[in-house]
């Protein structure tokens, strides 16, 4: 079975430039995840969707970014403008809401590098 | 959620178990208790949970404590490709909520 997608994996880019980030779940699943990984502050929620409609993006840091989740198969974390502070790993994980409890997949997070 | 207390690090013979313990003395009657990996630059790994019994599946074990204030995961034969972070993570049953990671034992599985 192929696990949840990130791409890019890598990405390095010039502060102020935009940048999209695209996470593909696992097939069925209908709750998405993306969290933010950083040495300073370990693992954080960034917002999570059910069945497409976005639950909670309190974990959001500021309106330079945004998420959407198009369809059931397809979701995008967009930073415009991206700046060196946001340089991080980013995860999407994925769960079926029908489960109780859910158990969460992760993918293996894009790199992101602001210089 | 409550929160999870765990050693920031451990080490382990390679062959023998790794007992990773975790405390959540706050922990609710209808609170899981979950166990996640993080292996050098990769994303988390589900590893298993539960909510009161003993579980355990082809990764681990999970001893619950009867008064559910404290769990240990055991890795029965630890190999250097076990060498993470180990989260313990409490949360709710309602579904679909999200993961609250805290810092994690960094197991170090040594040949």
């Amino acid at each position: 079975d192929a696990g949840v997608i990130q791409s890019p994996r890598h990405e390095v880019t010039e502060m102020g430039q935009e940048v999209t980030l695209r996470c593909k779940p696992i097939s069925g699943h209908n709750s998405l995840f993306w969290y933010r990984q950083t040495m300073m502050r370990g693992l954080e929620l960034l917002i999570y969707f059910n069945n497409n409609v976005p639950i909670d993006d309190s974990g959001m840091p500021e309106d330079r970014f945004s998420a959407k989740m198009p369809n059931a198969s397809f979701s995008t974390l967009k930073i415009q403008p991206s700046e060196p502070r946001d340089s991080a790993v980013y995860f999407c994980a994925s769960s079926l809401v029908a489960q109780r409890p859910d158990t969460q997949y992760f993918g293996p997070g894009t790199r992101l590098t602001v210089l | 959620d409550a929160k999870t207390t765990q050693p920031t690090s451990m080490d382990c013979a390679e062959g023998r178990a790794a007992n990773l313990p975790c405390n959540h003395s706050t922990i609710s009657g209808n609170e899981y208790v979950y166990w996640y990996r993080q292996i050098h630059s990769q994303g988390p790994q589900y590893i298993i949970h539960g909510l009161k019994n003993n579980e355990t599946n082809e990764m681990a074990s999970l001893i619950i404590t009867e008064d559910r204030k404290s769990s240990t995961l055991i890795l029965p034969h630890a190999t250097l490709r076990d060498t993470a972070v180990y989260y313990c993570i409490v949360r709710g049953n309602s579904g679909n909520t999200p993961l609250v990671f805290g810092k994690g034992t960094r197991l170090s599985v040594i040949a």
